[in-house]
C-alpha cells in the first residue's frame, strides 16, 4: 500500500521560502501514470489545489499562485516537492500530498505558520 | 476558475437517515467531478469519482449522480461514522476547484 509523507519546517517568517517534500513508500514514484499534487487547507480558504506533477517532469499550477510556485520531483529519492516563496500569513495551511487524479492517496498534512 | 457551490453548508441528520448534499458547478464539467469525506484533523478521503463512480473500499451506502453543472452526493442510510464534512472537486479543467464544504453533524 503506498503511503505519502509530508516534510519540511513549521514555521516561516513573511518573505522567506516555503519547502515542503513529500516521500512516497510501499511502491516506486515511476509506477504507473499518476500525477502528484500539492493542496492546501486554511481556515480562511478552505481547500485549495496548489498544482501537479507528473514524473517526466509536467506541470500545472494555480494561476493564483503560478508566480511563487515550483514542483519537482527526485526520482531517485521517490519525492516530489514544492516550493512557494515570498510566504504571507495568508499562506499559513495545512499543506498535503496527494496521488491521482482525482487525488485518492493523501499525505496525513503538514502545517506550516507564517509568522513574523 | 470553476466555481463549485455546495449546498447546504450544514446539516443535521440522525443515524439511519438519508442525506443528500448538492454541488453545482459554474460551467459544464462533464462527470469530472469526486466527492470526499474528512474527518477533523485527517486528510480527505476519496469516496466518489467520475461524479458517480463508488472508490474501491467504500460503502455502498454513498452514492454519486449528475452531469454538466449540477451533481449530488447521497448517504442512503447515515451511519454515526459517516458524520464529518464533505467536499465536491472538479479536475476537469485547470485550476481544480474545491466545494466550500458541507458539514454533518448529528441530530
Amino acid at each position: 500500500q503506498v503511503q505519502l509523507q509530508e516534510s519540511g519546517p513549521g514555521l516561516l517568517k513573511p518573505s522567506q521560502t516555503l519547502s515542503l517534500t513529500c516521500t512516497v513508500s510501499g511502491e516506486s514514484i515511476n509506477s504507473g501514470h499518476y500525477s502528484w499534487s500539492w493542496i492546501r487547507q486554511s481556515a480562511g480558504k478552505g481547500l485549495e489545489w496548489i498544482g501537479r506533477i507528473y514524473t517526466h517532469g509536467n506541470t500545472n499550477y494555480n494561476p493564483s499562485l503560478k508566480s511563487r510556485v515550483t514542483m519537482s520531483v527526485d526520482t531517485s529519492k521517490n519525492q516530489f516537492s514544492l516550493k512557494l516563496t515570498s510566504v504571507i500569513a495568508a499562506d499559513t495551511a495545512v499543506y498535503f500530498c496527494a496521488r491521482g487524479s482525482p487525488p485518492w492517496f493523501w499525505g496525513q498534512g503538514a502545517l506550516v505558520t507564517v509568522s513574523s | 476558475a470553476i466555481q463549485l457551490t455546495q449546498s447546504p453548508s450544514s446539516l443535521s441528520a440522525s443515524v439511519g437517515d438519508r442525506v443528500t448534499i448538492s454541488c453545482r458547478a459554474s460551467q459544464d464539467i462533464r462527470n469530472d467531478l469526486g466527492w470526499y469525506q474528512q474527518k477533523p484533523g485527517k486528510a480527505p478521503k476519496l469516496l466518489i469519482f467520475d461524479a458517480s463512480s463508488l472508490q474501491s473500499g467504500v460503502p455502498s451506502r454513498f452514492s454519486g449522480s449528475g452531469s454538466g453543472t449540477d451533481f449530488t452526493l447521497t448517504i442512503s442510510t447515515v451511519q454515526s461514522e459517516d458524520f464529518a464534512t464533505y467536499y465536491c472537486l472538479q479536475d476537469n479543467n485547470y485550476p481544480w476547484t474545491f466545494g466550500q464544504g458541507t458539514k454533518v453533524e448529528i441530530k
